[in-house]
């Protein structure tokens, strides 16, 4: 079935440097990702989606590219706060226009004071 | 909007029982999902519905789960009989179509199966 491969499962990073975490696709059909962060015991929320004629999408301090050739797109997180620290998760959309996004299984962001 | 409300928010339960989790997703979203997650398996989607109708239910475990949705305003995820392994957080997400895909999900119900 499709899928969504996301890496690393874990990053950790220092207060201000960067973060990167990148996954792929199987659904050369997909048209949207989106990106939700978790912070511990709550609910994931959407930080931030690209759509598939877009290449390239920011917002502040995050920002995420796609290459639809390749089948891969990522998040880019920008001088980085202890509060970044959280599970990012990325998703696809299935084609067919059926609604159901696929997950990827996670990246638990660290990022130290 | 009050968002994605679901009920109850922890649940504590002995294994054999029943238990019924609840949803109410956005007014004038026509999408609503059932996620369990764990730390072992992530988010996994359990069951969808698009206009109250029941389009994939094929992460639904096996037949202890059951989901309906009577009306565009309520969905239950039912458990009969419940086991240890049920335990886990069980999210509701609700979305819109033609807008967007992206899915607004409820604050979640832990479920403990003792």
């Amino acid at each position: 079935g499709e899928n969504v491969e996301q890496h690393p499962s874990t990053l950790s990073v220092q207060e201000g440097d960067s973060a990167v975490i990148k996954c792929t696709y199987s659904d050369s059909a997909s048209n949207y990702f989106p990106w939700y962060k978790q912070e511990l015991g709550k609910r994931p929320q959407l930080i931030i989606d690209i759509r598939s004629n877009v290449g390239e999408k920011k917002d502040q301090r995050i920002a995420v590219t796609l290459n639809k050739t390749a089948k891969h797109f990522s998040l880019h997180i920008t001088e980085t706060q202890p509060e970044d620290s959280a599970v990012y998760f990325c998703a696809a959309s299935l084609s067919g226009n059926t609604g159901k996004l696929i997950f990827g299984q996670g990246t638990t962001l660290q990022v130290k004071p | 909007d009050a968002g994605v409300i679901q009920s109850p928010r922890h649940e504590v339960t002995e294994m054999g029982q029943e238990v019924t989790l609840r949803c109410k997703p956005i007014s004038g979203h026509d999408y609503l999902f059932w996620y369990r997650q764990t730390m072992m398996r992530g988010l996994e989607l359990l069951i969808y519905f698009n206009n109250n109708v029941p389009i994939d239910d094929s992460g639904m475990p096996e037949d202890r789960f059951s989901a309906k949705m009577p009306n565009a305003s309520f969905s239950t995820l039912k458990i009969q009989p419940s086991e240890p392994r049920d335990s886990a957080v069980y999210f509701c997400a609700s979305s819109y179509l033609p807008s967007n895909y992206g899915y607004t999900f409820g604050s979640g119900t832990r479920l403990t199966v003792v």
